[in-house]
């Protein structure tokens, strides 16, 4: 299996811009999970889905911040306006219930810098 | 809310030599997991090593060791014989076992290890 895929790796904007996230989670997880990570508040858990429907989006900092989950391998988490305070990186994780072992599987990231 | 404390933000340890990472968590949960990630410099999010909550036993994965003490809520992390490769972040994170998987991470502790 090719893991979890993000795209893209690093994304440079301006202030005010709108800024889209992609991933793809592996196949057969039914579990996808949005953190974001900084310097000083670590990770953070954004949001979850199960089975492509939101569970928990008590992480998602403002309204500004939105994450859909349109169908089982694909997820995006978009932020309109984007702020300076929003560059962090960004992990997709996913899971399945099957195995039961709790382990999230992490994709490498997008790295989003807001000038 | 859970918490997960690591109280070493960060160590360095020589090539070949044996380090312990701390780590204390606070529930009141009873049925939960417990996991070390580590993040090399790749940014990669890559399982070390887990622990259910329920077994007494200590887990463990080659040269990674835990010491789970639940009534004291701690959960240390050994590494034996350290090599260069394993110099990244790691990171304590803890899973209540009923909420869908979500992680709750620990600030991280930076390890560098020396020839």
């Amino acid at each position: 299996d090719a893991g979890v895929i993000q795209s893209p790796r690093h994304e440079v904007t301006e202030m005010g811009q709108e800024v889209t996230l992609r991933c793809k989670p592996i196949s057969g997880h039914d579990y996808l999970f949005w953190y974001r990570q900084t310097m000083m508040r670590g990770l953070e858990l954004l949001i979850y889905f199960n089975n492509n429907v939101p569970i928990d989006d008590s992480g998602m900092p403002e309204d500004r911040f939105s994450a859909k989950m349109p169908n089982a391998s694909f997820s995006t988490l978009k932020i309109q306006p984007s702020e300076p305070r929003d560059s962090a990186v960004y992990f997709c994780a996913s899971t399945g219930t099957v195995s039961d072992t709790g382990e999230l599987f992490f994709g490498e990231g997008s790295r989003l810098t807001v000038l | 809310a859970q918490t997960v404390t690591q109280s070493q933000p960060e160590m360095s340890v020589q090539e070949a030599e044996t380090v312990t990472l701390s780590c204390t968590y606070d529930t009141s949960e009873n049925n939960y997991y417990l996991f070390w990630y580590k993040q090399p410099p790749s940014r990669q999010m890559i399982l070390v090593i887990r622990q259910e909550a329920y077994k007494q036993q200590n887990a463990t994965e080659n040269r990674f060791s835990v010491n789970f003490q639940k009534a004291a809520k701690s959960f240390s992390l050994k590494i034996s014989d350290s090599q260069l490769g394993d110099t990244a972040m790691y990171f304590c994170a803890f899973m209540k076992k009923m909420t869908g998987y979500a992680l709750n991470f620990g600030k991280g502790t930076s390890l560098l290890v020396t020839p």
